[in-house]
């Protein structure tokens, strides 16, 4: 089955930095890469997602690419602000499949 | 307002106990998905449904089963919970499985003492 690595684990930055959290995917057949941001106490939501006809994707502070050939997409954040400090799961699917594999986890803290 | 319902929230039982924890969603998804988060771990799988009495496994069911009589409810039932599923729980649903966005519930937080 597919398996997903998320890296870093933790990462701290400065407010008005730019943060990269990075994922892995063992299953060439997987074609949906969504990733989600849990605040504290909360649950998860989606902030973005990417399917494999697409090498990038920008929502206003957020984008994510993805290099079909390496198997691995990232999630980029510039200016960095003190609400974006979460967990954030990056996952992968083959669309028509039936599972949504997440990685586990990176917990992302902007300091001011 | 379009949401999936947990109950309970929170729950504390004791090992052996049956419980079920519900989820309905008002928004008409056929597909619903339970999830275990536990620190480092992730949110892995435990049971998900494609449309009503069609269930099946994820990554780690055992321990649990599942039920989807109606499009709307998917409820979660433990039969003899033991202390290695205390954890987080959070079911979910889409419109399509797997390449749609998940709709998460608040989550049940689930203590087996």
């Amino acid at each position: 089955g597919e398996n997903v690595e998320q890296h870093p684990s933790t990462l701290s930055v400065q407010e008005g930095d730019s943060a990269v959290i990075k994922c892995t995917y063992s299953d060439s057949a997987s074609n949906y890469f969504p990733w989600y941001k849990q605040e504290l106490g909360k649950r998860p939501q989606l902030i973005i997602d990417i399917r494999s006809n697409v090498g990038e994707k920008k929502d206003q502070r957020i984008a994510v690419t993805l290099n079909k050939t390496a198997k691995h997409f990232s999630l980029h954040i510039t200016e960095t602000q003190p609400e974006d400090s979460a967990v954030y799961f990056c996952a992968a699917s083959t669309g028509g499949g039936n599972k949504l594999t997440f990685g586990t986890g990176t917990q992302l803290k902007v300091e001011l | 307002e379009a949401q999936v319902t947990q109950n309970p929230r929170y729950l504390i039982t004791v090992t052996g106990k049956k419980l079920t924890v519900t989820c309905s969603q008002n928004m008409n998804h056929e597909y619903m998905s339970w999830y275990r988060q536990d620190p480092g771990l992730g949110l892995r799988q435990i049971y998900y449904s494609m449309n009503v009495e069609v269930t099946d496994k994820g990554d780690v069911p055992e321990g649990y089963k599942v039920s989807r009589k109606e499009k709307r409810n998917f409820p979660l039932i433990l039969e003899s919970p033991s202390p290695n599923q205390t954890s987080l729980y959070f079911c979910a649903s889409s419109s399509r499985q797997g390449s749609s966005p998940l709709h998460f519930g608040n989550g049940t937080r689930l203590t087996v003492t």
